[in-house]
């Protein structure tokens, strides 16, 4: 097992451009997260799904946002309509339900800067 | 306010020296308490996991939690320069969504 992996690395985009991000989580956890870094702070939450279904969503996740995570495998993250305050690290972490917290587990993200 | 306050420092320490990391918290329902650290440009990497209060050591490691102070803390002995790093406090209710402070950079000089 490889760990959490997402792609791509880095995306450099337009303003208004869409993007789409990719994670492929550790192949038995059950659990998967969206989070959002910013330069200086701490990530923040925006989704996660268990399996196929998404439970939560935050506020930070407006309506050009939207997550996928078709048959419980790997997920995506699409932006729609670009905008310069979406630029920052996209990370993704995945958990086992049995195991909580202890299993959680980051990629290391995709850095997006819209230009 | 935020739920979770950390120092972002940056905090610089000689090598060898006992490194002292802390956060506060406002929200009661918080039961998981966890130290992440992140490299530049990496995913954080756990470090420690409590379950409510007490102390934990791992190695050169040690967590401290504090319920009734709402105040956790990370101790590192004899750091290293491999130690220079983020390291991010971090908690949870127990619903798996985790809220995490804003991170502590710190730099061990040779």
């Amino acid at each position: 097992d490889t760990g959490v992996s997402q792609n791509p690395r880095h995306k450099i985009t337009k303003r208004g451009q869409n993007v789409t991000f990719r994670c492929d989580p550790i192949s038995e956890h059950n659990r998967l997260y969206w989070y959002r870094q910013t330069l200086g702070q701490g990530p923040e939450f925006l989704t996660y799904f268990q399996n196929e279904a998404q439970l939560e969503k935050s506020r930070l996740l407006s309506d050009r946002f939207s997550a996928e995570r078709p048959k419980g495998s790997f997920s995506t993250l699409e932006i729609q309509r670009t905008e310069q305050g979406d630029s920052a690290m996209y990370l993704c972490a995945s958990s086992l339900i049995d195991l909580g917290e202890q299993s959680y587990t980051f990629g290391s993200g995709t850095r997006l800067t819209v230009v | 306010q935020k739920e979770v306050e950390q120092d972002p420092g940056p905090l610089s320490v000689p090598e060898g020296a006992i490194v002292s990391l802390n956060c506060t918290y406002s929200n009661s329902a918080f039961q998981y308490f966890m130290w992440y650290r992140q490299y530049s440009r990496k995913g954080p990497e756990l470090l420690m996991y409590t379950y409510s209060s007490g102390n934990k050591e791992d190695g050169r490691f040690t967590a401290q939690v504090d319920k009734s102070s709402k105040y956790i803390s990370l101790f590192i002995r004899d750091s290293q320069p491999s130690d220079s790093a983020t390291y991010l406090c971090a908690m949870s209710g127990g619903y798996q969504k985790v809220t995490f402070g804003t991170g502590t950079k710190l730099q061990v000089i040779p």
